[in-house]
């Protein structure tokens, strides 16, 4: 265990349901973020939110939306999804943005699989 | 952030030291040495940090050139379970959170 803690641990959704992955972290850090994985790619970011503030969206499509209610919690809200978006999705936090002095942890990920 | 480069795959005899190579030529003077491994399935994990000196911790050490323009990570006593991807990464860090992953290096630890 990380301190960082995602869950569902795996999932899977139609093209036209709704779901939400959840990511939760304790360790006090200000900084949250969402990556994908996709198969044998490197990680991409998605969204960046520092003091509950989103301060980065990488061109990720609407069928993506984030949500930061509070400093310890970080969902994605999942719809309409398309095949191609079946990868791991990892939640980070760090201290401050950035990661300067401690880097990032991350959680042990969603695996979602759209069919 | 400065790109790195990395070698695909490495092997390395269970116990002996494994050395990870990365070359990052054109890192700026501001520019920290990260690395994380990913084991496999799970989320990356931060291993060290360093900007010029070398750095030690529980989990390896970090040797710096002194131009900066690579660096070398060192598993002292690998085990199977130290088999992962591992993540060499340039970053100013604060103010700059596009912590860029590239494909990094597969290292299998052989029993």
């Amino acid at each position: 265990e990380t301190g960082v803690t995602q869950t569902p641990r795996h999932l899977v959704m139609g093209m036209t349901n709704k779901k939400s992955l959840k990511c939760e972290q304790h360790l006090g850090h200000n900084a949250m973020y969402w990556y994908k994985q996709s198969a044998k790619k490197p990680l991409e970011l998605m969204f960046v939110y520092s003091l509950e503030e989103r301060v980065e969206n990488n061109s990720v499509p609407s069928r993506f939306s984030p949500e930061c209610p509070n400093s310890s919690h970080l969902f994605l809200h999942l719809h309409t999804l398309q095949p191609e978006d079946s990868a791991l999705y990892l939640c980070a936090s760090s201290q401050d943005i950035g990661g300067a002095n401690q880097g990032y942890t991350f959680g042990s990920g969603t695996r979602l699989t759209v069919v | 952030d400065a790109k790195t480069t990395q070698p695909p795959s490495m092997d390395c005899a269970e116990g002996r030291a494994a050395n990870l190579p990365c070359n990052h030529s054109t890192i700026s003077g501001n520019e920290y040495v990260y690395w994380y491994r990913q084991i496999h399935s799970q989320g990356p994990q931060y291993i060290i940090h360093g900007l010029k000196n070398n750095e030690t911790n529980e989990m390896a050490s970090l040797i710096i050139t002194e131009d900066r323009k690579s660096s070398t990570l060192i598993l002292p006593h690998a085990t199977l379970r130290d088999t992962a991807v591992y993540y060499c990464i340039v970053s100013s860090g604060a103010g700059s959170y596009q912590l860029t992953f590239g494909k990094g290096t597969k290292l299998s630890v052989i029993p």
